[in-house]
């Protein structure tokens, strides 16, 4: 089965500043790939998603990586702002099978 | 506001007692999820429906009891949990199982066993 690995586990960085976040998945039949983000005291918010037939997608000043090669997919926030603090999911499916989830990485933006 | 709402949101009870959590989705989804959130764990998906019927159940124990009346509504029925079944339990939706297609979550049932 589907087996996600997320790192770092904690991540802090000034204002401004640039995160990364990076997964891998080891099943290559997986097709898709979102990033959940979760503030204190809420669920997973789908923030957002890539599928395997892109190799980049971008959303203001958030952004996705996919390397199917590799089997790697990353999160890329830049100029974070302190309401960027927050718990981070990465995830990996395919068709009707059931998400599978990293552990999290708990970003922390300091002004 | 994501279109899940789940009630109740936090709920304290002992070993001995019965309770029920609920969500509602309002997105005109098909299929709904039940996922147990622990700390420093993945979630764990518990239970799938797909159109009223359940189509997983990840060896979760029987003292949770899944019940999906219609495609808004999903419950789970607990009875004579440990203390390790403290967390919070998430609901979520999808458009169907034959996606993938994106999951919407639901604030969460922070649960304490006593």
């Amino acid at each position: 089965g589907e087996n996600v690995e997320q790192h770092p586990s904690t991540l802090s960085v000034q204002e401004g500043d640039s995160a990364v976040i990076k997964c891998t998945y080891s099943d290559s039949a997986s097709n898709y790939f979102p990033w959940y983000k979760q503030e204190l005291g809420k669920g997973p918010q789908l923030i957002i998603d890539i599928r395997s037939n892109v190799g980049e997608k971008k959303d203001q000043r958030i952004a996705v990586t996919l390397n199917k090669t590799a089997k790697h997919f990353s999160l890329h926030i830049t100029e974070t702002q302190p309401e960027d603090s927050a718990v981070y999911f990465c995830a990996a499916n395919q068709a009707g099978t059931a998400l599978i989830f990293g552990k999290g990485t708990t970003l922390s933006v300091s002004s | 506001e994501t279109g899940v709402t789940q009630t109740p949101r936090h709920l304290v009870m002992g070993m001995t007692n019965k309770k029920s959590l609920k969500c509602e989705q309002h997105l005109g989804h098909n299929a709904m999820y039940w996922y147990k959130q622990s700390a420093k764990k993945p979630l764990e998906l518990m239970f799938v429906y797909n159109f009223k019927e359940q189509t997983e159940n990840n060896s979760v124990p029987s003292r949770f009891s899944p019940e999906c009346p219609n495609s808004s509504h999903l419950f789970l029925h607990l009875h004579t949990l440990q203390p390790e079944d403290s967390a919070l339990y998430l609901c979520a939706s999808s458009q169907d199982r034959t996606g993938p297609y994106e999951q919407y979550f639901g604030p969460g049932t922070r649960l304490t066993v006593t």
